[in-house]
């Protein structure tokens, strides 16, 4: 069936370096990915997204990469800050509508 | 413009006995979806609602039902309770633009079952 993966379950990273996320997919007719940060105590919250036809796209300090051929997508943080510190999932739409189809989740330790 | 809301936020119960939760999307959001989200399984598709009718399902027991009212505000229950329905319940409204369909979460609503 469907899945998406992440490729570590956490990540620490010093405070100012950049922090780089890794998802992979299995399912090659996705053609929409969000990409949420889950801060404890809280639902998750959309960061960015990125459709198929797509390679790249910026938000403010976030880059996500979208790899097509190998099935693999990436979250770039600029300048990572301690208020970034939480679980980051990517995420397929399924192409029946509302469903979303969730990583594993990596968590972003962010070290002053 | 106010997010989800899902009430009540904290919930405890025991096995056997029943519980239904809610969620209230945000204004002019006809779809509502909803996860389960536990340490071991992670965020895992439960149904979706559009206009009242379930449009979606996840593979769930039927313990786990839900519905939709006219004013898109969603409810779901859950028979039967067994200590695995132990987690934390999402509840997201979205609105479709531009063929885009981005899903906005509310805070949940923690379920534990003794």
């Amino acid at each position: 069936g469907e899945s998406v993966g992440l490729h570590l379950p956490t990540l620490s990273v010093q405070e100012g370096d950049n922090s780089i996320i890794n998802c992979a997919y299995s399912n090659s007719a996705s053609d929409y990915f969000i990409w949420y940060k889950q801060e404890s105590g809280k639902g998750p919250q959309f960061i960015i997204d990125i459709r198929s036809n797509m390679d790249k796209r910026q938000g403010q300090r976030v880059t996500v990469l979208l790899n097509k051929t190998v099935k693999h997508l990436s979250l770039q943080i600029a300048a990572t800050q301690p208020g970034d510190s939480a679980v980051y999932f990517c995420a397929d739409l399924n192409n029946q509508g509302g469903k979303l189809i969730f990583g594993q989740g990596t968590e972003l330790s962010v070290k002053p | 413009k106010a997010g989800v809301t899902q009430t009540p936020r904290y919930l405890i119960k025991t096995r056997g006995q029943q519980v239904t939760l809610s969620c209230s999307p945000i204004s002019g959001h006809r779809s509502v979806s909803w996860y389960q989200q536990t340490p071991g399984q992670g965020l895992q598709f439960l149904f979706e609602y559009f206009s009242e009718t379930q449009r979606n399902k996840g593979n769930f027991p039927g313990r786990f039902s839900g519905r939709q009212f006219s004013n898109s505000r969603s409810e779901m229950n859950v028979s039967t309770l067994e200590l695995g329905d132990s987690a934390l319940y999402l509840c997201a409204s979205s609105l479709v633009v531009s063929g885009k369909v981005t899903q906005y979460f509310g805070p949940g609503t923690r379920l534990l079952v003794l």
